[in-house]
């Protein structure tokens, strides 16, 4: 079955700092991966996906993930965290067609 | 806006009730899902409409079901519910069986 690992629960970073969240996740063959993020009391809204080809993908918001076939990781970064980042992320993965299957998100602090 | 649109927002009930929950998925998708999320257990996966047919079930409990009409909305039905059951109920869709989901803002339910 395909699972989903978000290693840092919570992660405190300065604005203007840089961000990586990682993700890392088990399927036998390369799934689609997605990240995406959650404010509060929102809905989920998609940062980026990663179906094939390029390996670094870019996505909304300054966003960007590169996808590391031989770690099974698809970590997010971004070069200058704003305030308005704070939020909860969750790396995602379908390896069926049937189903995400989410971490269990990063929640992000951006400290002024 | 991401064109799913739930409803109700916010729904405060008692322990041993049913709920309805709705789902209008954006115009022209044709699989729905739903989700639920709460502290313990995060983002769990419990059920998929693919054009009115039940396609994936998953950490579905047996008080719950759900079902899609031939317009493409969707309603989950929670029935004799409990404390645990307290939580944040999301749909999402998309056109086919891949791709990102896209996913509504959520139906809270609070159970007493």
């Amino acid at each position: 079955a395909q699972s989903v690992t978000q290693p840092d629960i919570h992660i405190t970073v300065s604005e203007g700092a840089s961000l990586e969240l990682r993700c890392n996740y088990s399927y036998g063959a390369t799934p689609y991966l997605f990240w995406y993020v959650q404010s509060p009391g929102q809905g989920l809204q998609l940062l980026l996906k990663y179906f094939s080809g390029d390996t670094l993908v870019q996505g909304i918001k300054g966003f960007e993930a590169e996808f590391k076939r031989s770690q099974s990781s698809f970590n997010l970064r971004k070069p200058s965290v704003h305030w308005s980042d704070a939020a909860e992320y969750f790396c995602a993965v379908d390896a069926s067609g049937s189903r995400l299957t989410f971490g269990e998100g990063t929640q992000l602090t951006v400290n002024p | 806006d991401s064109g799913v649109t739930q409803t109700p927002k916010h729904l405060i009930t008692a322990t041993g009730q049913r709920v309805t929950l709705r789902c209008s998925p954006r115009s022209g998708d044709l699989s729905v899902y739903w989700y639920q999320q709460s502290l313990d257990q995060g983002l769990q996966f419990l059920i998929q409409y693919y054009n009115g047919e039940e396609r994936a079930k998953g950490n579905i409990l047996e008080r719950f079901s759900a079902q899609q009409f031939p317009d493409l909305h969707s309603e989950l039905n929670l029935s004799s519910l409990e404390l645990g059951d307290s939580a944040l109920y999301f749909c999402a869709s998309r056109p086919t069986v891949a791709g990102e989901l896209f996913f509504g803002e959520g139906s809270r339910l609070t159970v007493l």
